[in-house]
C-alpha cells in the first residue's frame, strides 16, 4: 500500500527557508485523483494545514501561510515538496505529508479525508 | 473560521464515548475524524460525515445534526485512549479542531 516518508534538515536558522520533501512509494503521485498535503503539529498542540499540491503542480495554500510557503511536485521521483521562507521558532513543529483522494460530484470536489499519513519529522527553528 | 471541541473526554472500558465538533459551516461541508496516539501519525477514522476506512473498527460512528457533528465510539477500549481531531472544509482549506483527548479509566 501506499506509504510516505518525509526528509529533510531537522535545525534550520531563523529568517532561513525550511525545505522538506515527501517520498512517495508503494504507489505512483500521478495515479488517481489525490491532492497531497502537508500539516504541521506545534508540540502538545493541533494540527494545522499547510496547503496541498496535485500532481500537475496545481497548488492551495492555507492563507495565514500562503505568503511564505510554495509547494512543488517532482512526478519523475514520485515526490513532492514543501518550502516555507523566513522562518521563526514559531515554525518549529512536527511536519507531515498526508494524501488526500479527492473526487468530483457534480463539479464539486469532495475529500476522501486525509487518509495516509508520513511518520513526521520534527523541525526546529533555533540559532 | 474554527471548530469547538470539548478539551477531554472520559469514559469507562466498555461504555461508549461521545466526542462532538461544533462549526458555524458544519451542515454545509464533510467532516472528517483522526485519531492521534502520544508519539504516531493521526489516523483517519472516519470520512464524509459517517463513512469508516477500511480497517477502522466498526466502533467508531459518526453522524451529524445541524452545526454539531459526533465522533462514537461504542464499546470503548483502553486502546482508543488518544486524541482525536475533527476537519472540515472551508473555502478550498482543510480546517482542524483542538483536538479532545479521550481518556478510558
Amino acid at each position: 500500500q501506499v506509504q510516505l516518508q518525509e526528509s529533510g534538515p531537522g535545525l534550520v536558522n531563523p529568517s532561513q527557508t525550511l525545505s522538506l520533501t515527501c517520498t512517495v512509494s508503494g504507489g505512483s503521485i500521478t495515479s488517481g485523483d489525490n491532492y497531497w498535503s502537508w500539516i504541521r503539529q506545534h508540540r502538545g498542540k493541533g494540527l494545522e494545514w499547510i496547503g496541498y499540491i496535485f500532481h500537475s503542480g496545481s497548488t492551495y495554500y492555507n492563507p495565514s501561510l500562503k505568503s511564505r510557503v510554495t509547494m512543488s511536485v517532482d512526478t519523475s521521483k514520485n515526490q513532492f515538496s514543501l518550502t516555507l521562507r523566513s522562518v521563526t521558532a514559531a515554525d518549529t513543529a512536527v511536519y507531515y505529508c498526508a494524501r488526500d483522494p479527492i473526487s468530483k460530484v457534480r463539479g464539486v470536489i469532495i475529500s476522501g479525508g486525509l487518509d495516509v499519513w508520513g511518520q513526521g519529522t520534527t523541525v526546529t527553528v533555533s540559532s | 473560521y474554527e471548530l469547538t471541541q470539548p478539551p477531554s473526554v472520559s469514559v469507562s472500558p466498555g461504555q461508549a464515548a461521545s466526542i462532538t465538533c461544533s462549526g458555524d459551516k458544519l451542515g454545509e461541508e464533510y467532516v472528517y475524524w483522526y485519531q492521534q496516539k502520544p508519539g504516531q501519525s493521526p489516523v483517519l477514522v472516519i470520512y464524509q460525515d459517517d463513512k469508516r476506512p477500511s480497517g477502522i473498527p466498526d466502533r467508531f460512528s459518526g453522524s451529524t445534526s445541524g452545526n454539531t457533528a459526533t465522533l462514537t465510539i461504542s464499546g470503548t477500549q483502553t486502546m482508543d485512549e488518544a486524541d482525536y481531531f475533527c476537519q472540515t472544509w472551508d473555502t478550498s482549506t482543510h480546517v482542524f479542531g483542538p483536538g479532545t483527548k479521550v481518556t478510558v479509566l
